[in-house]
């Protein structure tokens, strides 16, 4: 299972652009990348989920370049609903092998 | 509307009086998951499972037995429980096919004195 590595905290303004970076050097052939969103004292929420490239939904892209040894969350436009932790995890999508590895993940904090 | 419920939300409890934590989904997702979350440490799988009645340990499974009898429901059972269990409970479930996208319950938040 691959580890992932992400800053600790980030600060960032309302209506900027925030890019989490995060490295996975170990991630193997198999293994896509997930990232999900916590607010205090409730679940994670998924984001998104990509194998290379760019992957692009309503709420975040995902930009991830060839070699795969990181990746980039893009959320644009921040407001302060946004404040919370970002958790960064590659995981193989084979049946039978559901364990991912959740690190402390990124606290985001947007100011006004 | 598609969602995972746990029951109870909030529970506190003494060390050793079993206890029972529910999990359902109404979304025919097959794969389902126990975490637990501490601070200052990242989420940890206490158990999951691929089916009814196919379940297997994950990180942490010391202390707890889980079942699997129907699709929807994965309770989290804690025959004996210590001050250490203390924690915050997560169920999650998904479709398990080609997908990490994890749908979370609103968590258990569990005391043990």
């Amino acid at each position: 299972l691959a580890k992932t590595t992400q800053p600790i905290s980030m600060d960032s303004y309302e209506g900027q652009e925030v890019n989490i970076t995060c490295s996975h050097n170990n991630i193997a052939t198999n293994d896509y990348i997930t990232w999900y969103q916590q607010f205090p004292s409730q679940g994670p929420r998924f984001i998104i989920q990509g194998y290379k490239t760019k992957v692009t939904n309503e709420v975040a892209s995902l930009f991830i370049p060839a070699d795969r040894k990181s990746s980039t969350l893009s959320l644009p436009r921040v407001s302060l609903s946004d404040t919370a932790v970002y958790y960064c995890l590659v995981g193989d999508m084979r049946p039978g092998d559901y364990q991912l590895i959740w690190g402390a993940g990124t606290k985001l904090i947007i100011k006004p | 509307e598609a969602q995972v419920t746990q029951n109870p939300r909030y529970l506190i409890t003494v060390t050793g009086k079993k206890l029972t934590v529910t999990c359902s989904q109404n979304m025919n997702h097959e794969y389902m998951s126990w975490y637990r979350q501490d601070p200052g440490l990242g989420l940890r799988q206490i158990y999951y499972s691929m089916n009814v009645e196919v379940t297997d340990k994950g990180d942490v499974p010391e202390g707890y037995k889980v079942s699997r009898k129907e699709k929807r429901n994965f309770p989290l059972i804690l025959e004996s429980p210590s001050p250490n269990q203390t924690s915050l409970y997560f169920c999650a479930s998904r479709t398990g096919v080609n997908s990490y996208e994890q749908y979370f319950g609103p968590g258990t938040r569990l005391t043990v004195t």
